[in-house]
């Protein structure tokens, strides 16, 4: 089945800019969702179809997607965006809907 | 709004069965495809099962196949999992998850989790 790579942790100062990466192969062809995951909650999308921000989330995050690596983008990162971030994609074809690991995103 | 509440977790002895509840409220639930995921204390989330708005189509991890059954009832705006012949390894949080489309898409929605414990 399809394997997302992402980093374990990405660490940035407050007010910078944090770039967490999903690689896979070919992934540019298909369609990439960002969930964020605070400890303790839920999961919450916050990007879905590469870089699509649903109704709440800030402008602060975006998303990108190219070749064999996705990107979820945290501009201007604050304390409160610290989190888990996972990538995911299904696209309802015969391969099931896989996670990426998780990147753990800590805000110094 | 979107409202998803799972139910029916707790310790059970390996070999056992369990069955999870998510009553669904504020969106039509029988247009929309539903999902299980779940996640292990310190883990990643990992995918369990999908079934499509109108139930005809199921799919399941492999490591949950012939074991776990996905249902659902529209009438009650109810999605449930039948787990059977636990192992230790099914000890997760158990999410239900409303998704985007019929069947496929984003994982628009979670509920808050419920936990099973597979533990002699």
């Amino acid at each position: 089945s399809y394997v997302l790579t992402q980093p374990p942790s990405v660490s940035v100062a407050p007010g910078k800019t944090a770039s967490i990466t999903c690689g896979g192969n070919n992934i540019g062809s298909k369609n990439v969702h960002w969930y964020q995951q605070k400890p303790g909650q839920a999961p919450v999308l916050v990007i879905s179809y590469n870089g699509d921000r649903p109704s709440g989330i800030p402008e602060r995050f975006s998303g990108s997607n190219s070749g064999n690596t996705a990107t979820l983008t945290i501009n201007r990162v604050e304390a409160g965006d610290e989190a888990d971030y996972y990538c995911q994609l299904w696209d309802g074809s015969s391969d099931p809907p896989v996670f990426g690991g998780g990147t753990r995103l800590t805000v110094l | 709004q979107v409202q998803l509440v799972e139910s029916g977790g707790g310790v059970v002895q390996p070999g056992r069965s369990l069955k999870l509840s998510c009553a669904a409220s504020g969106f039509i639930f029988s247009s929309y495809g539903m999902h299980w995921v779940r996640q292990a204390s310190g883990k990643g989330l990992e995918w369990v099962a999908v079934i499509a708005y109108d139930g005809n189509e199921k799919y399941y991890t492999d490591s949950v196949k012939g074991r776990f059954t996905i249902s659902r009832d529209n009438s009650k705006n109810t999605l449930y999992l039948q787990m059977n012949s636990l192992r230790d390894e099914d000890t997760a949080v158990y999410y239900c998850a409303k998704s985007e489309g019929a069947v496929a898409g984003t994982f628009e929605y979670w509920g808050q989790g419920t936990l099973v414990t597979v533990s002699s």
